[in-house]
């Protein structure tokens, strides 16, 4: 079974700061890459997917994240920071043809105004 | 549109009780998950279903039952509650494998005493 790697437990941030959260994982055949943000008190929201193609992906509230199929790496980042964006957030990954996911222990982002 | 549904949001059960949770889903997706989320740990799969009438054990399913009667709904059952069982408990769907991408209900947050 394949493991999620997430390197960060905890970040601390202020406003308008740039943020970079690393994900690798274990997997040697073609994946399906996910990251889930959880806010305080509510479900996972899916923030942005990749499948196939353009390695960047751009997903919802300014985030991207960038697949280095070489470094078996999916790696988030946003520019500019809020507060708003304090979260936990999860790295997940699914083999191409399959349906579960396998998520990381998550990375707790809290942003000080 | 409602998505995924739990019920309950919170409980309370003393060492040995048993009791159910319910996730329903109005979206029409094949595949429903139970996941279980502990500090440090991420989520982890405890029982999954492919369809209607069908169930299978995820990465931590010792101590729970599913059941999937209606392809709606996924019941999680606790026959006999043990304080390692405290936890928030997620249920997600998703469409296919295709389309794996999962949504997720708000969460049940359990605790055994």
């Amino acid at each position: 079974a394949q493991s999620v790697s997430q390197h960060n437990h905890h970040v601390i941030l202020s406003e308008a700061a740039s943020l970079e959260l690393g994900c690798n994982y274990s997997y040697g055949g073609t994946v399906n890459l996910f990251w889930y943000v959880q806010y305080p008190g509510q479900h996972l929201q899916l923030l942005l997917k990749y499948f196939s193609g353009d390695p960047l992906v751009k997903g919802i509230k300014g985030f991207e994240a960038e697949f280095i199929k070489s470094k078996f790496s999916f790696n988030l980042r946003k520019p500019s920071v809020q507060w708003s964006d304090t979260a936990e957030y999860f790295c997940a990954v699914s083999p191409f043809n399959d349906y579960k996911l396998s998520f990381g222990a998550g990375t707790t982002v809290t942003v000080r105004a | 549109n409602a998505g995924v549904t739990q019920t309950p949001k919170f409980r309370v059960l003393k060492t040995g009780q048993s009791m159910t949770l319910l996730c329903a889903q109005d979206m029409n997706h094949e595949y429903m998950y139970w996941y279980r989320q502990d500090p440090g740990m991420g989520l982890r799969l405890i029982h999954y279903s492919v369809g209607e009438g069908t169930t299978a054990k995820g990465e931590v399913p010792d101590g729970y039952n599913v059941s999937r009667l209606k392809k709606q709904n996924f019941l999680l059952g606790l026959e006999s509650a043990a304080p390692s069982q405290t936890s928030v408990y997620f249920c997600a769907s998703s469409y296919s494998i295709e389309q794996p991408e999962a949504f997720f209900g708000q969460g049940t947050r359990l605790t055994v005493v």
